[in-house]
């Protein structure tokens, strides 16, 4: 099993619609989350962090949910500027050097006119 | 955007022959990383640095090297280039151990022949 899933998709929506990612993580200590976008042949940038119970930013809100070992990344009133790639990003902490970050391999989002 | 550039931003390179890419930030950020990125899986860490000359291994570091003789430096080598080191790599950096926010570079596109 891959520390984290996604569903690859792509997910093809139309304006306006709201569509929803999940993506499940398999290290229980893990102690940081994130969503970070990806456009098709660029570096990922990150859209948003999701620490505790979940936060809002505008169009997009992302859940978690630790008895279950899942985030959510919910975008309302999609615009055709929201086609890219989502990829869900753990921390699963450590006593290291550095903390380890683990990437999803990404959710591709298409939306259309 | 945060100052972190790479060089060179594409590549093309003889099975055998040793290859050095270059990433550099203005940010004097302590914590550099070098990724490497391929379809079907997520970015997977390949060396990380925590400091001048403190450098140590991520999960798929075979076949590279790095150095950091500057804060603002991160050298990836790979000794003998392969076909299978054919990928996009990215380096980031961050402020703090626990990726608080990690920004990337714009990507190198190697293709070893």
């Amino acid at each position: 099993r891959k520390e984290v899933e996604q569903d690859p998709g792509p997910f093809n929506v139309p304006e306006g619609a709201t569509v929803a990612f999940n993506c499940t993580y398999s290290n229980s200590a893990s102690q940081s989350f994130f969503w970070y976008r990806q456009d098709c042949r660029k570096e990922p940038k990150l859209l948003m962090s999701v620490y505790s119970s979940g936060n809002e930013d505008g169009r997009f809100t992302a859940q978690l949910n630790r008895a279950s070992q899942y985030i959510s990344l919910l975008i309302r009133d999609s615009k055709l500027s929201d086609s890219a790639t989502y990829l869900c990003v753990v921390n699963g902490g450590g006593t290291g050097t550095a903390s380890k970050l683990t990437f999803g391999t990404g959710t591709r989002l298409q939306v259309t006119l | 955007d945060a100052g972190i550039t790479q060089s060179p931003r594409h590549k093309v390179t003889e099975t055998g022959t040793p290859v050095t890419l270059r990433c550099h930030q203005t940010e004097n950020h302590r914590y550099m990383y070098w990724y490497r990125q391929d379809p079907g899986h997520g970015l997977r860490l390949i060396h990380y640095s925590y400091g001048v000359k403190d450098t140590d291994k991520g999960e798929v570091s075979d076949g590279y090297s790095v150095s950091r003789s500057k804060t603002e430096d991160f050298l990836l080598t790979l000794e003998s280039a392969t076909s299978s080191q054919t990928s996009v790599y990215f380096c980031a950096i961050s402020e703090s151990k626990d990726y608080t926010e990690a920004f990337f570079g714009q990507g190198t596109r190697l293709t070893v022949v």
